[in-house]
């Protein structure tokens, strides 16, 4: 099992809608939770963290929490083309696994927003 | 300028040959890291420095050794290429401070091609 899930994609929605994208992870001990965007050929950029459980808007984007259930998603309500790139789930290791000093990165989902 | 600058951009090499990446940051951030990205499977952590005297290896270490030359700067060397070493490589630095919400920032990425 890896340690950062991700469904690769591409995850294709039409203009204006949501996309919801999910992450599940397997380090019950991990704390903070990240969402990276990255464009092909760039590197990551961040979006939003989350580190308890529920919900955290920022503008468009929504990331949901569960640490009960070692997942966490982020939603864009209405998606525009420029959304289109790899979304990258990333979690602080457990207690003995580097804990918030490291990173571990799910292998993203490309999300492709069509007209 | 940007925070975390990545030399050189793009390079192309022969296998057996030595490469150095550097990487520069002017955040006065004291933790500094080494990724590289293949198609598929996300960012794998190569090293990883606390400081000048800390340095510790990551996940896929084989093949690659680091210098911290100053808190400001964090080098990646290829002893001896090899062309599955083929990939994108990102510097990412991290403030101490912050806790939980603190993430990593990435340079913009050296693409490496090894013949």
């Amino acid at each position: 099992q890896k340690e950062v899930e991700q469904n690769s994609g591409p995850l294709s929605v039409p203009e204006g809608a949501i996309a919801s994208l999910n992450c599940t992870y397997s380090d019950q001990g991990s704390q903070s939770f990240f969402w990276y965007r990255q464009y092909s050929g760039k590197s990551p950029e961040l979006i939003m963290f989350i580190y308890s459980n529920g919900d955290k808007e920022d503008g468009r984007f929504t990331a949901q929490l569960n640490k009960a259930s070692q997942y966490v998603s982020l939603l864009i309500r209405d998606s525009q083309p420029s959304d289109s790139a790899t979304y990258l789930c990333a979690v602080t290791g457990g207690k003995f696994s580097g804990g918030y000093n490291k990173l571990i990165f799910g292998a993203g989902t490309r999300l492709a927003v069509h007209p | 300028d940007a925070d975390v600058t990545q030399t050189p951009r793009n390079r192309i090499t022969k296998t057996g040959k030595r490469i150095m990446l550097e990487c520069s940051q002017t955040k006065g951030h004291d933790r500094m890291y080494w990724y590289r990205q293949d198609p598929g499977l996300g960012l794998r952590l190569i090293y990883y420095s606390f400081d000048v005297k800390d340095i510790n290896k990551g996940e896929i270490s084989d093949g690659y050794s680091v210098s911290r030359q100053a808190q400001a700067k964090f080098s990646l060397s290829l002893e001896s290429a090899i062309p599955n070493q083929t990939a994108l490589y990102f510097c990412a630095t991290r403030s101490s401070s912050g806790g939980l919400a603190d993430t990593q920032y990435f340079g913009p990425g050296t693409r490496l091609t090894v013949l």
